[in-house]
C-alpha cells in the first residue's frame, strides 16, 4: 500500500459526459501528479500540483483540468469524454517538488462507451 | 516522438538466471533515470534510480547501468525470482533543468516473466 488513495477504482460512462477522479496523497506529501496509461501510449504525464499551485504540465488535453485543494487532495476533471479517453488514470505524490521518489496510487479505470 | 523507448515488450527468463531489461532515450537533457515495477491491478512502484553523474547503481539483486554516450540504460536482476514477474517501466526526468522528479517520461514497459 503506497498510501496514495484514488477513487473511484472503476468508472464507466458515455461519450460526451464529464467525470471527476479523486486522489488523496500520502500523508504529508505536498506534490500530486496525474498520469494516464492507455494501451498504446504507456504512462503519460498529465499535470503536477505542488501545495495547491500548478507546477508542471504535460500532455494534458484542454478538455481535462485538475486542481489541488487546501487539504492537498486533488481532482482530475475530464469533460466531453471521447472513446479514446478510456484509460487507467494514476495519481502519484511526493513530499516535495523534486522529491527522490514518487508514490503511485492503484489507479482509476475509466471506460468510455 | 518517443523520448524513452523500451524496445522489448516482453522478456522470459528462468528462475535463478539473470534478467536484463533495456531502455534507450533520445533527449540528452535527461539527467535522472528510474525503474518502476508494476503488478496487475496495482500502481507502479519505485525500484531503483540513477543520476547521470553515475554509471552504476546497485540495490540488492537490482543493478542499473547507465551509458550516457549511447543514451542507454539497463536493469539487471540477479538472480531472477518468480515474484519479479511484472511490467518494468523505465523513466527519465530533467531535474537539473528545473524538471520535477515527478514529471517523468516513461517508456511503454517490458513485461518480465520469470519461470520456476
Amino acid at each position: 500500500d503506497s498510501g496514495v488513495t484514488q477513487t473511484p477504482k472503476h468508472l464507466i460512462t458515455a461519450t460526451g459526459q464529464r467525470v471527476t477522479l479523486r486522489c488523496s496523497p500520502r500523508s504529508g506529501d505536498l506534490s500530486v501528479y496525474w498520469y494516464q496509461q492507455s494501451l498504446d501510449q504507456g504512462l503519460q504525464f498529465l499535470i503536477q500540483y505542488y501545495n495547491g499551485e500548478e507546477r508542471a504540465k504535460g500532455n494534458i488535453l484542454e478538455r481535462f483540468s485538475a486542481q489541488q485543494f487546501p487539504d492537498l487532495h486533488s481532482e482530475l476533471n475530464l469533460s466531453s469524454l471521447e472513446l479514446g479517453d478510456s484509460a487507467l488514470y494514476f495519481c502519484a505524490s511526493s513530499a516535495q517538488v523534486t522529491g527522490n521518489t514518487i508514490y503511485f496510487g492503484e489507479g482509476s479505470w475509466l471506460t468510455v462507451v | 516522438d518517443q523520448q524513452v523507448k523500451q524496445n522489448s515488450p516482453s522478456l522470459s527468463v528462468q528462475e535463478g538466471r539473470i534478467s536484463i531489461l533495456n531502455c534507450d532515450y533520445t533527449n540528452s537533457m535527461f539527467d535522472y533515470f528510474l525503474w518502476y515495477k508494476k503488478y496487475p491491478a496495482e500502481g507502479p512502484t519505485f525500484l531503483i534510480s540513477i543520476s547521470s553523474i553515475k554509471d552504476k547503481n546497485e540495490d540488492g539483486r537490482f543493478t542499473v547501468f547507465l551509458n550516457k554516450s549511447a543514451k542507454h540504460l539497463s536493469l539487471h536482476i540477479v538472480p531472477s525470482q518468480p515474484g519479479d514477474s511484472a511490467v518494468y517501466f523505465c523513466a527519465a526526468s530533467k531535474r537539473a533543468y528545473g524538471g520535477s522528479q515527478g514529471n517523468l517520461i516513461f517508456g511503454k514497459g517490458t513485461k518480465l516473466s520469470v519461470k520456476p
